[in-house]
């Protein structure tokens, strides 16, 4: 099966920072997406990042905040810019292939914001 | 809006006991549902899929699907302490657009 990493695993950021985590995954893949998973939460879809274009955004989620990049069909990023302690979360990407719907997580990226 | 819902819990169980956990979602035109086993501090992984009404089985997994209720279900056979984790139940919200809306998840105990 494919892996999917993400980078980093963990960070501890100062508010006002931006930090930008990386999905990389090491087959083709047809969609990507990323969700934040704040403490005690559930998983909350950011947005659908798109191959060679604008990333489709979730009601409550702005690119000015959360721009996010898909330069090929293996590595998207996401960046949380501008950052405060409410921003502390797990980030997570997921991709499907083959055109089928199920998704498959990275590993996240931890986050906290002092 | 397009809803998931599921029990918080925590569910205890003892082992070897069947666990049973529950999702109902709002959506009538949502055709695929998906289950989800996430340990603390790791990232959710799959455990099963369903797309018809009726039973699927995997090994010591049952998902049971009644899109006429609009409910979804997992069964977990012989309940192990590693059985222990949250799970989610995920829901496409349709279109095709291979979106998920996710439940609050069911944290389940297996007591040993």
């Amino acid at each position: 099966s494919a892996v999917i990493s993400q980078k980093p695993s963990r960070d501890i950021c100062q508010r006002g920072t931006s930090l930008t985590i990386q999905c990389q995954v090491d087959s083709q893949v047809t969609m990507m997406f990323w969700y934040r998973q704040q403490p005690g939460q559930s998983l909350t879809l950011i947005a659908t990042a798109n191959q060679g274009s604008e990333a489709t955004y979730e009601s409550g989620f702005v690119i000015d905040k959360f721009p996010i990049s898909r330069p090929n069909l293996t590595f998207s990023t996401l960046t949380v810019s501008n950052m405060s302690p409410e921003d502390s979360s797990i980030y997570l990407c997921s991709v499907t292939w083959d055109n089928k719907e199920t998704q498959y997580f990275g590993p996240g990226t931890r986050l906290l914001v002092l | 809006q397009k809803e998931v819902e599921q029990n918080s819990g925590p569910l205890s169980v003892p082992e070897g006991a069947i666990a049973s956990l529950n999702c109902t979602y709002s959506d009538r035109g949502s055709q695929s549902f998906f289950w989800y086993r996430q340990y603390s501090g790791k990232s959710p992984e799959l455990i099963m899929s369903i797309y018809s009404n009726g039973d699927k089985e995997d090994g010591r997994f049952t998902a049971q699907l009644n899109k006429a209720s609009q409910y979804v279900s997992l069964l977990i056979r012989d309940s192990q302490p590693s059985d222990s984790a949250t799970y989610l139940c995920a829901v496409n919200i349709g279109s095709g657009t291979y979106k998920y809306i996710f439940g609050t998840g069911t944290r389940l105990k297996v007591l040993a």
